[in-house]
């Protein structure tokens, strides 16, 4: 069992729908990550978690220490969204980044 | 298997020295990157690579170079060390293709410049 699950591992939704990508994590951490990579391969940080929430434009990111889990939500979903959404975790025992292994999302106009 | 592999794990190393870090792919990726995660924990992109062009972040200092071999390896070459440069260093490969693209990363390479 991999020790960062994400769910959905592709998702397809029309333009405007509310997104939501969930990532499960079976280690204790220091932080988690969410990236986004672009179809061409960039891969850029949307956010970093310790706890609570964030939120930046469309993109909202939650974490609930107690029960391993993050969520990425997008409103209002647009097709420059598509991309695949790549959830990391710092692991206490090594401090090392583990990767999911990314949700890939499709936005349809 | 490994899909994308990085030698050494960990590297500590005096300041002014000259050092590589190795990075291999066996997914037949066409595009490699090299990312550090720097003192805050976000990742940055580096360098991206692939047999064409190499795309280099300009905020990189050019005491950092990206050295292929061949299409499945790039490493890392670090001249005249500082203490600045102590970091966490992930390498990354993905399908260079119009579309869905996926990466995948490597367990990252703790270097401590002392």
């Amino acid at each position: 069992k991999n020790e960062v699950e994400q769910s959905p591992q592709n998702l397809t939704a029309q333009e405007g729908e509310f997104i939501t990508i969930n990532c499960s994590y079976s280690v204790g951490i220091s932080a988690l990550h969410w990236l986004q990579q672009h179809p061409g391969g960039g891969i850029v940080s949307l956010f970093m978690l310790s706890s609570g929430k964030k939120k930046h434009g469309r993109l909202i990111a939650t974490i609930n220490i107690q029960e391993k889990h993050s969520s990425l939500h997008i409103t209002a979903s647009h097709p420059r969204d598509s991309a695949v959404y790549i959830c990391a975790v710092d692991a206490n025992r090594d401090d090392k980044i583990i990767f999911g292994k990314g949700t890939r999302l499709h936005i349809l106009p | 298997d490994t899909a994308v592999s990085q030698t050494p794990k960990y590297l500590v190393t005096q300041m002014g020295n000259d050092k590589s870090i190795k990075c291999e792919q066996n997914l037949g990726h066409d595009t490699m990157y090299w990312y550090k995660q720097d003192s805050k924990k976000f990742l940055k992109i580096m360098f991206s690579y692939n047999n064409k062009e190499l795309i280099i972040n300009e905020t990189v200092p050019n005491r950092f170079s990206p050295k292929s071999p061949d299409k499945a390896h790039l490493n890392l070459h670090i001249n005249s060390l500082e203490l600045g440069d102590s970091a966490v260093y992930f390498c990354a490969s993905s399908e260079y293709i119009t579309g869905d693209t996926e990466a995948f990363f490597g367990q990252g390479t703790r270097l401590t410049v002392v």
